[in-house]
């Protein structure tokens, strides 16, 4: 079982400020890896996957990196909607989710 | 526009049964793989269950395996989600998502808006 770790648990930024969100995981997961923004009472939205490719719609101001174990979201300038919870999830064998990075104002 | 809208949840005793529907319209139902994912109150995403386009392929989290059936009606575009022998653990918001193509399995692309279920005396 491939088991995914988010950090920090908690991201406190402000609007215009550079938001990074960092995922491992337990065993390589090649490029399989991908992004979701949740916001309250919303499902979740895919912003990332296969590591890099922005799903569709996605702003340019989302981008991710990473292979193998570590991974990093990065929103290049905050605005006020992106303020929401990041979970990172892995398809690289059964799709599993990681606990999640809560972006909040600061 | 791509929709996707769950029904069926709502408050069920330990050990009963609830039969999730999830209708789905704005793309070719039957080209697409399905998917169930949940999340408990307050808490992360677990996926559930998935079910190719011609529901030829299946499979199950071990958490609910043996427990949940999936199935579809591609004339139908609906998706369905029978659980049985329901625990407290069960008690989540229950998303149908599909995935992005048959190349991007478990990437899920669009999401319902939910159906609660709790499962308490």
């Amino acid at each position: 079982e491939i088991v995914l770790t988010q950090s920090p648990a908690t991201l406190s930024l402000s609007p215009g400020e550079r938001a990074t969100l960092s995922c491992r995981a337990s065993q390589s997961v090649s490029s399989y890896l991908a992004w979701y923004q949740q916001k309250p009472g919303q499902a979740p939205r895919l912003l990332i996957y296969d590591a890099s490719n922005r799903a569709t719609g996605i702003p340019a101001r989302f981008s991710g990196s990473g292979s193998g174990t570590d991974f990093t979201l990065t929103i290049s300038s905050l605005e006020p909607e992106d303020f929401a919870v990041y979970y990172c999830q892995q398809r690289s064998n059964w799709p599993a989710f990681g606990p999640g990075t809560k972006v909040d104002i600061k | 526009e791509v929709q996707l809208v769950e029904s069926g949840g709502g408050l069920v005793q330990p050990g009963g049964s609830l039969r999730l529907s999830c209708a789905a319209s704005g793309f070719t139902f039957s080209s697409y793989s399905m998917n169930w994912v949940r999340q408990a109150p307050g808490k992360g995403l677990e996926w559930v269950s998935y079910i190719s386009s011609s529901s030829s392929t299946i499979y199950y989290a071990d958490s609910v395996k043996g427990r949940f059936t999936i199935s579809r009606d591609n004339a139908k575009n609906s998706l369905y989600l029978q659980m049985n022998s329901l625990r407290a653990e069960d008690t989540a918001v229950y998303y149908c998502a599909r995935d992005k193509n048959w190349n991007y399995v478990w990437y899920f692309d669009y999401w319902g808006q939910g159906t609660l279920v709790t499962v308490s005396s």
